[in-house]
């Protein structure tokens, strides 16, 4: 069965700093998606990213960008000039087209210091 | 553009109580519809899913049930609350082709007490 990890249940980054959120998952699937989500105080789940397993280029969405190792079977999330409005839950998904369902990391905690 | 809508935003019941949580959907047709628990300061629990009107299947099995009247509208439901339904309940929209890419709505923070 597919799972999703992340390892660290609490970051914190200074204000205009890089952080890097780490997600490890399993599958004996070659074709999949993998996603990071954002929930903010809101609780707004908020897509971020997305990346397809097939594709050897990593994702990236302005501030945002993903480390993906497929072989690795590792999906990390940078975020750039982090911003205090970066502060939020973070989530990594995975899922594939045959699959009805989103398996969903327990998710990592992101402080913004100003 | 989609647009999905949840209420009521925040309910406070007390135990033994019925529950009804509405979920709608506009801008698109025949989605997949999933509901999602999230307690305090923590992951997402998937409840239910439905792949099309009168198909609902349940993941976890609890004194939740879920409903689908209409192709885009999604119910949350119970007959008698527990302590334990308190939390975060969350409804999300995909395409069918694309299941894997969810699309969630605001969200409704019941409090059983």
């Amino acid at each position: 069965a597919q799972t999703v990890t992340q390892s660290q249940p609490e970051m914190s980054v200074q204000e205009a700093e890089t952080v890097t959120l780490s997600c490890t998952y399993d599958t004996s699937e070659s074709d999949y998606y993998l996603f990071w989500y954002k929930q903010p105080p809101s609780r707004q789940m908020i897509l971020v990213i997305r990346q397809e397993a097939y594709k050897q280029q990593n994702a990236t969405e302005n501030r945002f960008s993903v480390n993906f190792q497929k072989a690795a079977k590792s999906f990390s999330l940078k975020i750039s000039d982090s911003q205090l409005g970066d502060a939020a839950m973070y989530f990594c998904a995975y899922g594939k087209t045959s699959y009805d369902k989103v398996i969903f990391g327990p998710g990592t905690s992101l402080s913004v210091i100003p | 553009s989609q647009t999905i809508h949840q209420w009521p935003a925040t309910l406070v019941q007390p135990v033994g109580s019925p529950l009804s949580l509405e979920c709608t959907v506009e801008g698109t047709s025949n989605p997949n519809l999933y509901w999602y628990r999230q307690a305090a300061g923590r992951g997402l629990q998937l409840l239910f899913y439905s792949v099309g009107i009168g198909q609902i299947s349940s993941e976890v099995p609890q004194n939740l049930s879920a409903s689908r009247p209409q192709d885009r509208q999604f119910i949350l439901s119970s007959k008698k609350l527990l302590l334990s339904d308190s939390g975060f309940y969350l409804c999300a929209w995909s395409r069918g082709l694309t299941p894997y890419e969810q699309y969630f709505g605001p969200g409704t923070r019941l409090t059983v007490t």
